[in-house]
């Protein structure tokens, strides 16, 4: 079955601290990846994606993810957190041809002053 | 940002009333879509569009039409309004299939 899971549902780290937030993912077909952030009464904004090529992509708002596909994982990290990153995190995975994403139930980031 | 304005923001009605929700973009994109997001559940797809007139049943399509006859708007139609379906509706649009644009969301109360 296709699935996506996000294993924290909550996360809080210090500002200025590092950050990963999971993500791993079950997919038939070669994936396209997504991390998306969503505070609080927004929509949904695309922080990075991932479809072929560098497994390495960079992202807005200094966000960068990894794609590891032996361990089916998409994990999303930041050297260091702003007050202004707490927010809702949504992993997502797609394929080509598909024009459908499956996604994530969340993490919920929460930055200490 | 993608030109995606979603109406109306919030909404409240009663158990058994017809609601529509509406969806306008301004990128010309081909491809519509409509989520709902519920704690604990991310976000689920209801219903995609493909084309002008041209829709498909995602995974949670029960109770919920849709309809599109140009391009840039996308209505979403609960027949019969229950309580479960209090939720928030966001729209995305995308213009190759492959990544997607969100709307600012409608808040659907249902009571």
């Amino acid at each position: 079955a296709q699935s996506v899971t996000q294993p924290d549902i909550h996360i809080t780290v210090s500002e200025g601290a590092s950050l990963e937030l999971r993500c791993n993912y079950s997919y038939g077909a070669t994936p396209y990846l997504f991390w998306y952030v969503q505070s609080p009464g927004q929509g949904l904004q695309l922080l990075l994606k991932y479809f072929s090529g560098d497994t390495l992509v960079q992202g807005i708002k200094g966000f960068e993810a990894e794609f590891k596909r032996s361990q089916s994982s998409f994990n999303l990290r930041k050297p260091s957190v702003h007050w202004s990153d707490a927010a809702e995190y949504f992993c997502a995975v797609g394929a080509k041809g598909t024009y459908k994403y499956i996604f994530g139930t969340g993490t919920r980031l929460k930055v200490l002053a | 940002d993608a030109g995606i304005t979603q109406s109306p923001r919030h909404k409240v009605t009663e158990t058994g009333t017809p609601v529509t929700l509406r969806c306008h973009q301004t990128e010309n994109h081909r491809y519509m879509y409509w989520y709902r997001q519920d704690p604990g559940h991310g976000l689920r797809l209801i219903h995609y569009s493909y084309g002008v007139k041209d829709t498909d049943k995602g995974e949670v399509s029960d109770g919920y039409s849709v309809s599109r006859s140009k391009t840039e708007d996308f209505l979403l139609t609960l027949e019969s309004a229950t309580s479960s379906q209090t939720s928030v509706y966001f729209c995305a649009i995308s213009g190759t299939g492959d990544e997607q644009y969100f709307g600012p969301g409608t808040r659907l109360t249902v009571t």
